[in-house]
């Protein structure tokens, strides 16, 4: 166990539907990045909170965004979704002198 | 443009025998090299993490090492196991970036029999 939690765990929803990805950061981490990683894919960065503020934004679609909040947990919302957006998406957290770890990842289908 | 470039793409060994994944990058500025091992569906999980000063670490039967002026990162395996099977992801890091990272395409393994 990484002590970063992702739910849920799969998720299979349809084409222009809107799903809410959570995750929970290791205890003591203030830093949360959302990766994306399609079939046979690299990671793909998409956006990075810090204690609650944007950090830093990477390839992220404007159908997506996210947020983190006041107990550091965060949230990506993907909405009108496309066949395309189906990928494992991921979490990982890091602290000042900490490691970074990853969740274990949504798997998100679309049909 | 900060890239990191990783060979072979793929990889098949028989079980027992050793093998070497290369990791090529143009990050700068460096801060530190990371080698991630995942398992399919599954979250990368950290094997090694080298910053500039360091040439070589060793995490079991995992040795990585690092030439930060050839900008070049080598992860060799030593009697690889069926469970070593997994795709290996070289990420390297900018400083003064917000720790952020920079991923290979990884080498994806496969240990037989």
């Amino acid at each position: 166990d990484s002590g970063v939690t992702q739910t849920p765990k799969h998720l299979i929803t349809a084409t222009g539907q809107r799903v809410t990805l959570r995750c929970s950061p290791r205890s003591g981490d203030l830093s949360v990045y959302w990766y994306q990683q399609s079939l046979d894919q690299g990671l793909q960065f998409l956006i990075q909170y810090y204690n609650g503020e944007e950090r830093a934004k990477g390839n992220i679609l404007e159908r997506f965004s996210a947020q983190q909040f006041p107990d550091l947990h965060s949230e990506l919302n993907l909405s009108s979704l496309e066949l395309g957006d189906s990928a494992l998406y991921f979490c990982a957290s890091s602290g000042e002198g900490r490691g970074y770890t990853f969740g274990s990842g949504t798997r998100l289908t679309v049909v | 443009k900060n890239q990191v470039e990783q060979s072979p793409q793929s990889l098949i060994i028989l079980e027992g025998k050793n093998c070497t994944l290369q990791c090529n990058y143009t990050v700068s500025p460096f801060s530190n090299l990371r080698w991630y091992k995942q398992d399919t569906g599954r979250g990368p999980v950290s094997l090694t993490i080298m910053t500039f000063s360091e040439n070589t670490k060793s995490n079991g039967r995992y040795t990585a090492t690092l030439d930060a002026d050839t900008k070049q990162s080598s992860l060799h395996i030593t009697a690889s196991q069926l469970s070593d099977s997994a795709s290996y992801i070289c990420v390297v890091s900018v400083r003064n970036a917000g720790n952020m990272l920079t991923f290979g395409g990884g080498t994806r393994l496969m240990v037989k029999p």
